[in-house]
């Protein structure tokens, strides 16, 4: 079946460090990937998209990442902060859309 | 601009029963799709409006169904409720049926007793 897979275990960084997460996509070819923060109790919000055409876009301090060989997306926060703590999901677009089940990061002062 | 409103924000429903939950989009969207997400889950896709029509669906049973209204309002209703069906129900639009970025609201929570 389709899925999108993220590392479901909580991620601790450092105030200061680079969070690097990582989304890896099976039996399915999205024609884009999408990255959503979500905090607890609310909607996700629309961080950055990149089409499978794109290596890679930044917007202020983050990064994503598209490998169609890997079947793999990174998402990166440099200079992270504690307000940077949330879930961070990443969704793949094709016809339909599937969501992983999102990793929570944890920025420790 | 407006966000995405859902209403309401919490209900409690009893097994069997039906519910309907309400999303108002974003100003200028014409697009709206629902997501059921259980805890600790990811946002599942249940369905998508696009200009009154339903035009994607996504693995959930018929009693699952929706409306979108003229000024592209929306409805979900859930029948024969079932305790399974307890999730967060999250309503979001877009401007058009692609790829545009999802514009979510903060969701219903929904309990089955």
């Amino acid at each position: 079946s389709q899925k999108i897979e993220q590392n479901s275990e909580a991620l601790n960084i450092q105030e200061g460090k680079t969070a690097t997460l990582t989304c890896n996509y099976t039996n399915y070819s999205p024609a884009y990937l999408q990255w959503y923060r979500q905090d607890p109790g609310r909607g996700p919000v629309f961080l950055l998209l990149i089409r499978e055409n794109e290596k890679e876009k930044r917007k202020e301090r983050l990064k994503v990442t598209f490998d169609t060989t890997l079947k793999q997306s990174l998402f990166h926060i440099t200079a992270s902060q504690p307000a940077d703590s949330a879930t961070y999901l990443c969704a793949g677009r094709d016809d339909k859309i599937i969501f992983g089940k999102g990793t929570r990061l944890h920025i420790l002062p | 601009e407006t966000g995405v409103t859902q209403s309401p924000t919490h209900l409690i429903k009893t097994r069997g029963q039906q519910v309907t939950l309400r999303c108002s989009s974003q100003s200028g969207h014409n697009t709206v799709s629902w997501y059921q997400q259980a805890l600790g889950q990811g946002p599942q896709f249940i369905f998508q409006y696009y200009r009154e029509e339903e035009n994607g669906r996504g693995n959930f049973p018929p009693r699952f169904s929706g409306l979108q209204f003229p000024n592209y309002s929306s409805e979900l209703n859930v029948n024969a409720l079932e305790l399974d069906d307890s999730a967060l129900y999250l309503c979001a639009s877009s401007g058009d049926r692609g790829g545009s970025p999802l514009h979510f609201g903060n969701g219903t929570r929904l309990t089955v007793t």
